[in-house]
């Protein structure tokens, strides 16, 4: 079966600091893994995506992740936080079906 | 572009009224989708159209009747709804319903309530 396990439920860093939101997969495929993010009272904006080329993904807004399979991660990082990236952070992974296997979320809170 | 579009924005209800939700694309995609999703919360799949049919019903109650029209709305109907179906509903559209590549993109959702 697949699945999304996103670790930490609620994340809080300084404004200027390291964000990383992780997120692992299981899957007897090759995976397909998608971050998203949703903004209060917004719907779901894709960030980025991984689709087999490129194992270092970069995406919108200076967001960036590492698809590692030896480890079953693909782990979202962006090197300084600004207050604009307070949301909800989602990992799916996608299946043969075409339907989104989505992680719990990671809420992204930001210190001034 | 990459909009799907959703209205209203807010909606409240009764239980005993008949509402509509209103998704629309124009990107020539030919799947389109409903998701509930609830604070806190992933969204959940509710239904999936490929090609103006309906391809997958996750076991949605009756009280909710997706329709499709043509290639670029989708509608969702709903009657006599409980309170427990207060959520953000949420579409979604990608060029086909099959395929691990699928890329969906989100719509911003209506947020209903029904008293």
């Amino acid at each position: 079966a697949q699945s999304v396990t996103q670790l930490g439920s609620h994340v809080s860093v300084s404004e200027g600091a390291l964000v990383l939101l992780r997120c692992n997969y299981s899957s007897s495929v090759p995976p397909y893994l998608f971050w998203y993010v949703q903004y209060p009272n917004q719907g779901l904006q894709l960030l980025l995506k991984y689709t087999s080329a490129a194992t270092l993904v970069k995406g919108i807004n200076g967001f960036e992740a590492e698809f590692k399979k030896s480890e079953t991660s693909f782990h979202l990082t962006k090197p300084s936080a600004h207050m604009s990236d307070a949301a909800e952070y989602f990992c799916a992974l996608g299946n043969q079906g075409g339907k989104l296997i989505f992680g719990q979320g990671t809420e992204l809170s930001v210190k001034p | 572009d990459t909009e799907v579009t959703q209205t209203p924005k807010h909606l409240v209800m009764g239980m005993t009224n008949k509402k509509s939700l209103k998704c629309e694309q124009h990107m020539g995609h030919r799947a389109m989708y409903w998701y509930k999703q609830k604070a806190k919360k992933p969204p959940e799949l509710m239904f999936v159209y490929s090609y103006e049919k309906l391809s997958i019903n996750e076991s949605v109650p009756s009280r909710f009747s997706p329709e499709c029209p043509n290639s670029s709305l989708l509608n969702l109907h709903l009657h006599a709804l409980q309170p427990e179906d207060s959520a953000l509903y949420l579409c979604a559209s990608s060029q086909e319903s099959s395929g691990v590549k699928n890329i969906q993109y989100f719509g911003a959702g209506t947020r209903l309530s029904v008293l």
